[in-house]
């Protein structure tokens, strides 16, 4: 079958470094995705990735590693409106986009 | 810019009324999606569309049906609504690249109750 496997709830100080971790098992890859939601609001696309390695965009970074299904999100210097939820998704053979339940990232002040 | 759109954005229903979701969106995208978001669980795709006048099952398709008339609108349509089917309910759409790349652009949601 088909998963996507990430922790449910994490919490990080403002200004520190947080990495959300995230597992796939796809029929076929076509890629890994990350999103963020804001509580109330859509999904807003964050990073894509499929070939392995690290793919930097500002403060967040995304990586992939498909021989061990897995990817993560590294967010720097945390600030107060990084609190949301992170989304993983992967895209099988078909083309569609397998989702994960969402990680919630709490930040303190 | 008003990207994707969808109305109404709160509804209760009582259970056996029927009901449509209208998503609009103006970027001219051909490919346009509808899931449902609900807690502790990842986005399900209930049905989706290729282009104007075409549309597919998703992942949860019973007890809905959809229509594509035309290219900016998708309209997901509830025949009997069910308690099951509370849930917030998102629209998305993508162009033919970003279809193949998973950048989708979402609406705002509906949250939709059935008592």
């Amino acid at each position: 079958g088909q998963n996507i496997d990430q922790p449910t709830e994490m919490t990080a100080t403002e200004g520190a470094i947080v990495q959300i971790n995230c597992t796939y098992q796809t029929s076929g890859f076509n890629g890994l995705f990350w999103y963020q939601q804001h509580a109330g609001e859509a999904p807003t696309f964050l990073s894509y990735n499929v070939l392995d390695g690290l793919e930097e965009k500002g403060r967040f970074s995304s990586f992939l590693s498909r021989s061990k299904g897995y990817s993560y999100l590294l967010l720097k210097e945390l600030q107060m409106k990084d609190s949301a939820s992170y989304l993983c998704a992967g895209m099988d053979s078909n083309y569609q986009l397998i989702w994960g339940a969402g990680t919630k990232l709490i930040i303190k002040p | 810019n008003a990207g994707v759109t969808q109305t109404p954005k709160f509804r209760v229903l009582k259970t056996g009324q029927s009901m449509t979701l209208l998503c609009a969106q103006d970027m001219n995208h051909e490919y346009m999606y509808w899931y449902r978001q609900d807690p502790g669980m990842g986005l399900r795709l209930i049905h989706y569309s290729v282009g104007e006048g075409t549309t597919a099952k998703g992942e949860v398709p019973d007890g809905y049906n959809v229509s594509r008339l035309k290219k900016q609108n998708f309209l997901l349509g509830l025949e009997s609504a069910a308690p099951s089917q509370t849930s917030v309910y998102f629209c998305a759409s993508s162009s033919l690249q970003t279809g193949e790349t998973g950048e989708l652009f979402f609406g705002e949601g509906s949250r939709l109750t059935v008592l």
